[in-house]
């Protein structure tokens, strides 16, 4: 079975553009979670979709959204983007419906913001 | 709020020899789950281990084994017979029990980086 997939792997932004990450989630897995991974401030949590709806979100401004679609997927979308965006972006999918709890992650997209 | 503490932010250990990485918590809720990722520098986070809170025996994963006090909310990871493959980023996590929030975030600590020394 396929693993989680982001992309794209690596990105480039200036101040002010806007980005989306996308992240595909393990065959069956139904929740998308999102954190973003700084040396300053360590794993913190953005937000969690399950079956389309949002379910959780941490504290992180507005300019920071996500959605999931039908088939699992999410995105995830910065506007405004500002120098202390730059960091690694990890989703991580889980089987919560169904008892397995425990979360896989995809490789990441490392962001700079220049 | 949950806290998750990892106080050695870098250990080292002979290959074959033990090492314990420790990590302490701080939460008001009696269920909840408690785990150990590892992120070697590929940056891939692998999940090593998991413990769940109501459970008194300590999860075991062949060389990966846990030292958990719930009452002191201490939860440490023991590798044994250290291999060269170990060397990452060690973090440690906390989830609560989904029946109470509904919450499926984790909750990590700042990370122990290990080294692995042959």
């Amino acid at each position: 079975k396929a693993g989680v997939t982001q992309t794209p792997r690596y990105l480039i932004k200036t101040r002010g553009q806007q980005v989306t990450l996308s992240c595909s989630p393990i065959s069956g897995h139904r929740s998308v979670s999102w954190y973003q991974q700084t040396p300053g401030q360590g794993l913190q949590f953005l937000f969690e979709y399950f079956s389309e709806t949002q379910r959780n979100k941490g504290n992180f401004p507005g300019r920071f959204s996500g959605r999931q679609f039908s088939n699992s997927r999410s995105e995830m979308n910065v506007s405004t983007l500002e120098l202390g965006d730059s960091a690694l972006y990890l989703c991580a999918s889980s089987n919560r419906d169904r008892g397995r709890d425990e979360q896989f992650f995809g490789p990441g997209t490392r962001l700079t913001v220049l | 709020a949950q806290t998750v503490t990892q106080s050695q932010p870098e250990m080292s250990v002979q290959e074959a020899e033990t090492v314990t990485l420790s990590c302490t918590y701080d939460t008001s809720e009696s269920d909840y789950y408690l785990f150990w990722y590892k992120q070697p520098p590929s940056r891939q986070m692998i999940l090593v281990i998991r413990q769940e809170a109501y459970k008194q025996q300590n999860a075991t994963e062949n060389r990966f084994s846990v030292n958990f006090q719930k009452a002191a909310k201490s939860f440490s990871l023991k590798i044994s017979d250290s291999q060269l493959g170990d060397a990452a980023m060690y973090f440690c996590a906390y989830r609560s029990s989904r029946g109470q929030t509904g919450a499926n975030n984790l909750f990590f600590g700042t990370g122990t980086r290990l080294t692995v020394i042959p």
